[in-house]
């Protein structure tokens, strides 16, 4: 019962075009969303994040898009930067836990 | 350096003996939290604290493990009797009440290698 669904494990982007990740939820009740970075061997780090009242949040290179009707967010990315390369984790909060939902997560690779 | 902070990084048992891992999470940071993540998935929430209360537990949470926040600061995770499904990355981060957007602060993660 997955309820923060990633289903592109990885995605491939040349440098300095835009990356896209996507992202799909369950739980109606869910009042933010964040998107993590991973790299190897380091935990998770911020990146951006949404309340559900938004459709839109833009932070410099970043911008979240939520599509509430469809229970669907994205990630762009614009342009990319080979050290954008990294694993992205959508995450969620609310829907009556405590703490963040994570994605299994997409790997993002930049191509130089 | 005043992030979260865990140790030991990497941890090697044999199957059956016990492992402690302990964090250290931003001074500030009343809330603590534990979690797991194995290959291909992401960060599963084991359970977290607010100051010394350890006020929500995971399924995923068994009796083997056990977590402790005596006084508010730093917390330790328990596991008895390893198993090798226990081999994970076990990671804490930690947050100030859930205001805004409930952003949580990660450590680097303590690697369980149990043979």
């Amino acid at each position: 019962d997955q309820q923060v669904k990633q289903n592109s494990p990885s995605l491939s982007v040349q440098e300095g075009r835009i990356s896209i990740l996507n992202c799909d939820y369950t739980n109606s009740m869910f009042d933010y969303f964040l998107w993590y970075k991973k790299y190897p061997a380091e935990g998770p780090t911020f990146l951006i994040s949404i309340s559900s009242i938004k459709d839109k949040n833009e932070d410099g290179r970043f911008t979240v898009f939520l599509n509430k009707s469809a229970k669907h967010l994205s990630l762009h990315i614009v342009p990319s930067q080979p050290g954008d390369s990294a694993v992205y984790f959508c995450a969620s909060r609310g829907g009556g836990a405590d703490g963040l939902t994570f994605g299994k997560g997409t790997h993002l690779i930049i191509q130089p | 350096d005043t992030g979260v902070s865990q140790n030991p990084r990497h941890k090697i048992t044999k199957r059956g003996q016990n492992v402690t891992f302990r964090c250290d999470p931003i001074s500030e940071h009343n809330r603590l939290y534990w979690y797991r993540q194995t290959l291909g998935q992401g960060p599963e929430f084991l359970t977290y604290f607010q100051n010394e209360a350890q006020l929500e537990k995971s399924r995923l949470l068994s009796d083997r493990f056990s977590a402790e926040r005596p006084k508010g600061s730093f917390s330790t995770l328990e596991i008895q009797r390893t198993e090798q499904g226990d081999s994970a990355m076990y990671l804490c981060a930690s947050s100030y009440v859930t205001t805004g957007s409930g952003e949580l602060f990660f450590g680097e993660g303590s690697r369980l290698t149990v043979l």
